[in-house]
C-alpha cells in the first residue's frame, strides 16, 4: 500500500462545485503539504501545515482551503470550482528533519478538471 | 546528450550513454538544491540533494554538480536505462525551513532511445 494515499485519483466536476481532495499518510510524518502541477510550470505550493493546529499558506493559496482532521489527515478544498483550478494536485508529507533537507514524500496525485 | 535550463524541456539518450540534465536556479540565496524524478503517473521522488557548501555530489549513478557563481545545477546520470525516463525537476530552498519553502523548477523530460 502507498504511504502517502489521495482521493480521488480523478475527478471531472463544473464550475461553481465545491471539491475536496483527501490525502491520508502512514509514514508518520508531522508536516502535510498540498502541491499544484501544471503543465511547463513545475509544482507550486497550495498549502502547508507542520501539526494538527498548524496551517500556512503556500504561494497559490487563493481559491482553496484546507484542513488538518488529524496527523495523518490533510485535506483540500476548491470552494467554488474554476476552469482555472484544472491541474494536477499533489499532497506531500516530510518528516522533522525535512524542515532541513528537501526530502519530500508525494502521493500518486488527483487530477481535476473544471469544466 | 545535454540539456539547457528550462527553454529545452526535452531530451532524448541513447540507451547506455550518459545523460546531462542542467537547470538555472533563480535566487542566489538559495543554500539547499535537489532533484526530483517523476514517472509518468506518479508523484515526484527525490533523487539526490547538494547543500551550497558542496560542489559535487555523488549518488547510485547519478551525480549533482553546482556551480554558484552562474547559479547552475546539473544532474548527470550514468548508464541512462530505460527506467531512467521520467521528467526531472531542480529545485531550490533556504534552510532551515527546508521542504515549506521549496521552489520547483519546470522540468525536463528524459526520453532513451534503444
Amino acid at each position: 500500500d502507498a504511504d502517502v494515499t489521495q482521493t480521488p485519483r480523478n475527478r471531472i466536476t463544473k464550475t461553481g462545485k465545491r471539491i475536496m481532495l483527501e490525502c491520508s499518510q502512514t509514514k508518520g510524518h508531522d508536516r502535510m503539504y498540498w502541491y499544484r502541477q501544471d503543465p511547463g510550470l513545475g509544482l507550486r505550493l497550495i498549502y502547508y501545515s507542520f501539526d494538527v493546529k498548524d496551517i500556512n499558506k503556500g504561494e497559490i493559496s487563493d481559491g482553496y482551503s484546507v484542513s488538518r482532521q488529524a496527523q495523518a489527515k490533510f485535506s483540500l478544498s476548491l470552494e467554488s470550482a474554476i476552469p482555472n483550478q484544472t491541474a494536477l494536485y499533489f499532497c506531500a508529507t516530510s518528516d522533522y528533519t525535512g524542515g532541513n533537507t528537501g526530502e519530500l514524500f508525494f502521493g500518486e496525485g488527483s487530477r481535476l478538471t473544471v469544466l | 546528450g545535454e540539456s539547457v535550463g528550462l527553454h529545452l524541456p526535452t531530451l532524448s539518450v541513447q540507451e547506455g550513454d550518459n545523460s546531462i540534465i542542467n537547470c538555472a536556479y533563480s535566487n542566489s540565496a538559495s543554500d539547499y538544491f535537489i532533484w526530483y524524478k517523476q514517472e509518468s503517473g506518479k508523484g515526484p521522488q527525490f533523487i539526490i540533494d547538494i547543500r551550497s557548501n558542496m560542489d559535487k555530489r555523488q549518488g547510485q549513478r547519478v551525480t549533482v554538480l553546482l556551480n554558484k557563481t552562474v547559479k547552475h545545477l546539473s544532474l548527470q546520470i550514468a548508464a541512462t536505462q530505460p527506467g531512467d525516463s521520467a521528467v526531472y525537476f531542480c529545485a531550490e530552498t533556504l534552510l532551515p525551513r527546508g521542504a515549506s519553502k521549496i521552489i520547483f523548477g519546470s522540468g525536463t523530460r528524459l526520453s532513451i532511445r534503444p
